[in-house]
C-alpha cells in the first residue's frame, strides 16, 4: 500500500516569496492533516480536513498560509509571503474516518522540509 | 485540553541495555496515545497506539509501550536496544473535539541515543 506522498521534499526560498507543498493521502483516507515541525519542537496542526471540507484551521496563520483540498483527495499548502519564521518541516498526514469510530492511526509522509533566507 | 510530557530531552543507552523513553499525559475522558519515531531527515512512522485493552502494547521493531493509569504514565520500551534505533522519539495523544474529528497532539520529543 502507498503511503502519504509529499513534493518538494526540499525547498529554499528568500523571505517574502512564495512556496506550494503539495501532498497525495493514502487511498481512502478521508481525514488530512497539515502539520508544521519548527526544529527541536514536537508537530503541531495547521489545519485537518476531511474529505474536502475544513474541519479544524484554527492554528493556521491564515494571513499568510492558506490550503485547499478541492476535490476531496490530495491538498496544497501555501504559504505567501513567507517569513523567516516558517522555517520547518510540513507534514502532511492522513487518516480513515468513520463517524462513531475513534483511535484511528494518523500516518503520516516524508515531509516538505522548508528553509526561508 | 490533552497533553502528553516528554520529560528527557535526550537519552543515552548502551547497544544491548533495555531501553525505556518516558512520557506521562493529561487528558479528559479516555486517553487514546500513540508514539512516533522520526529518523534524520524523515516524516513521522507510526510505532504503537494504546486504544484499550490489555496495558503492555507490542509494536515494530521490537518496541513496546505500558499503559498506567494510576500514573498517568505510557512509556516506551524495548528489551534490547540497537543502534539503529538512534531517532527522535514521539508521545502523543488523541483530542477528539468533535465525534470522528480526531487530531494528534504531541510532546516535544526525545533524542534516543545507542552507544555501539
Amino acid at each position: 500500500e502507498a503511503g502519504v506522498a509529499q513534493s518538494p521534499r526540499y525547498k529554499i526560498i528568500e523571505k517574502r516569496q512564495s512556496v506550494a507543498f503539495w501532498c497525495n493521502p493514502i487511498s481512502g483516507h478521508a481525514t488530512l492533516y497539515w502539520y508544521q515541525q519548527i526544529l527541536g519542537q514536537g508537530p503541531k496542526l495547521l489545519i485537518q480536513f476531511q474529505n474536502n471540507g475544513v474541519v479544524d484551521d484554527s492554528q493556521l496563520p491564515k494571513d499568510r498560509f492558506s490550503a485547499e483540498r478541492l476535490k476531496g483527495v490530495d491538498s496544497t499548502l501555501k504559504i505567501q509571503p513567507a517569513k523567516l519564521e516558517d522555517s520547518a518541516v510540513y507534514l502532511c498526514a492522513s487518516s480513515l474516518t468513520d463517524q462513531g469510530v475513534s483511535g484511528n492511526t494518523i500516518y503520516f509522509g516524508e515531509g516538505s522540509w522548508l528553509t526561508v533566507v | 485540553a490533552q497533553s502528553v510530557a516528554q520529560p528527557e530531552d535526550q537519552v543515552n543507552v548502551a547497544e544491548g541495555n533495555p531501553l525505556t523513553v518516558k512520557c506521562t499525559y493529561s487528558v479528559s475522558g479516555n486517553p487514546y496515545l500513540f508514539w512516533y519515531v522520526q529518523y534524520p531527515n524523515r516524516g513521522l512512522q507510526f510505532l504503537l497506539k494504546y486504544i484499550t485493552g490489555d496495558n503492555l502494547v507490542k509494536g515494530s521493531y521490537g518496541f513496546e509501550a505500558e499503559f498506567n493509569k494510576s500514573q498517568t504514565s505510557f512509556h516506551l520500551k524495548k528489551p534490547s536496544a540497537l543502534v539503529s534505533d538512534s531517532a527522535l522519539y514521539f508521545c502523543a495523544v488523541r483530542d477528539l473535539y468533535r465525534l470522528g474529528n480526531e487530531k494528534l497532539t504531541f510532546g516535544t520529543g526525545t533524542r534516543l541515543t545507542i552507544i555501539p
